[in-house]
């Protein structure tokens, strides 16, 4: 079955980088992605990375796939206040069908900034 | 220009109520789904739909239905509301079927049941 793990929470101070860490179990995964949840809004898709890559690297956002430990992990460097949020890591779903695909989440991790 | 709008936003009811929760996508996309994000933000996969065919059901009571008139849209209709559908449910889009876009999700319609 598919499991995808996070840490519920993590604190860091405002310009340091925060490193959110993300375990899943399904190596048939293709795609694996972070998403952003802002207090009271819709999830907004902030990066993927393509189960070939190692890195992928976007503005102050990098992200790092070992695919031997199955852990995928975002980093977002200087980070500011703005980024407080919840951070979802989801694998992407084959079905043996070869129905469509969804997206198992992890439960979350709430992202917390100190000034 | 919203990609993936839900309406309503907010949906509050009594028990054993029936109500609907409906998505519509400008997207072109062929893939549609439902998500329910529960009160500790857990998130869920529930329905998708492909060319009006549904393709997954991920052992969501019955009293859940989705219903697709077309590509478009994608609606969730529930029947006999309980308490323990409260919740935040999301419906999003993608493109192809099979491991390769990401998926768009609308904002959210948050369900409250009295």
């Amino acid at each position: 079955g598919e499991d995808v793990e996070q840490s519920l929470f993590l604190s860091v101070r405002e310009g340091d980088s925060s490193v959110i860490n993300c375990t899943y179990t399904d190596s048939s995964s293709t795609y694996l992605y972070w998403y952003k949840q802002e207090p009271g809004a819709g999830l907004q898709l902030l990066t993927y990375i393509f189960s070939n890559m190692d890195m992928k690297q976007d503005q102050r956002l990098t992200v790092l796939l070992n695919k031997k430990d199955k852990h995928l992990s975002l980093r977002i460097a200087d980070t500011q206040t703005g980024d407080s949020a919840i951070y979802f890591c989801a694998e992407s779903i084959m079905y043996s069908g070869g129905g469509a695909d969804g997206l198992t989440f992890g439960k979350g991790t709430h992202l917390i900034i100190q000034p | 220009d919203t990609a993936v709008s839900q309406t309503p936003k907010y949906l509050v009811t009594q028990m054993g109520n029936d109500k609907s929760i409906k998505c519509e996508q400008n997207l072109g996309h062929d893939t549609m789904y439902w998500y329910k994000q529960d009160s500790k933000k857990f998130l869920k996969i529930m329905f998708s739909y492909n060319n009006k065919e549904l393709i997954i059901n991920e052992t969501v009571p019955n009293r859940f239905s989705p219903k697709s008139p077309d590509k478009a849209h994608l609606n969730l209709h529930i029947n006999s509301l309980e308490l323990g559908d409260s919740a935040v449910y999301f419906c999003a889009s993608t493109h192809s079927r099979q491991g390769a876009d990401t998926q768009y999700f609308g904002p959210g319609t948050r369900l409250t049941v009295l």
